[in-house]
């Protein structure tokens, strides 16, 4: 257990829907990461949070949206669902600030889109 | 926005030999991650490389970076099975490159 936990672990839906990803990320760590892994585009960075704010965007589609809570769990949002939006989505933590800035991974929600 | 170039891609090497996999970035990083997934699972650290020069190793792996060539290499000694894996880098802006898919036969 890494200590970043992400519900739930699998999902299957249909086009066209919308669903949420939910991360909580380790204790004392500040930063939360989400990024898409899929078979054919290998590990893509979708966004960034510290604390509340959003720090660094990569390539979210507009369809999708996220939040980090002040309890600093984050949430993904993923809606009008396609086919190719089927994939891995991991969400990853860190203590952010000086220092290595390690990212700890949980061990992700696969989304299915039928 | 930093960009990561990983070669090769795919490695498949026979258990015994030496390889060593290239991480090559686009700007200026003052450090440079390195991650192993293993079939089916999340990312696990194994580096963090945060100066010039800089040389990390554990068991069969060793990584090393060299901040002028922006370059970052992590190298494989003797490789056994248990090493099959997909190795990741990435750089201070926490984006991967592609990964190279590592299979090691006997």
């Amino acid at each position: 257990d890494s200590g970043v936990t992400q519900t739930p672990k699998h999902l299957i839906t249909a086009t066209g829907q919308r669903v949420t990803l939910r991360c909580s990320p380790r204790s004392g760590d500040l930063s939360v990461y989400w990024y898409q892994q899929s078979l054919d585009q290998g590990l893509q960075f979708l966004i960034q949070y510290y604390n509340g704010e959003e720090r660094a965007k990569g390539n979210i589609l507009e369809r999708f949206s996220a939040q980090q809570f002040p309890d600093l769990h984050s949430e993904l949002n993923l809606s009008s669902l396609e086919l190719g939006d089927s994939a891995l989505y991991f969400c990853a933590s860190s203590v952010e600030g000086h220092g290595a800035n390690v990212l700890t991974f949980g061990a992700g929600s696969r989304l299915t889109v039928l | 926005e930093l960009k990561v170039e990983q070669n090769p891609l795919f490695l498949s090497m026979q258990e015994g030999k030496n390889y060593t996999i290239y991480c090559n970035y686009s700007t200026t990083s003052d450090r440079l991650y390195w991650y192993r997934q293993d079939p089916g699972k999340s990312l696990e650290s194994l580096f963090v490389l945060l100066s010039n020069g800089a040389v990390k190793q554990e068991g069969r792996l060793m990584a090393s970076l060299d901040t002028k060539a922006r370059l970052s290499t992590l190298h494989i000694t003797a490789a056994v099975h248990d090493l099959s894996a997909t190795y990741f880098c990435a750089g201070h802006d926490m984006r991967f490159g592609a990964g190279t898919r590592l299979t090691v036969k006997p």
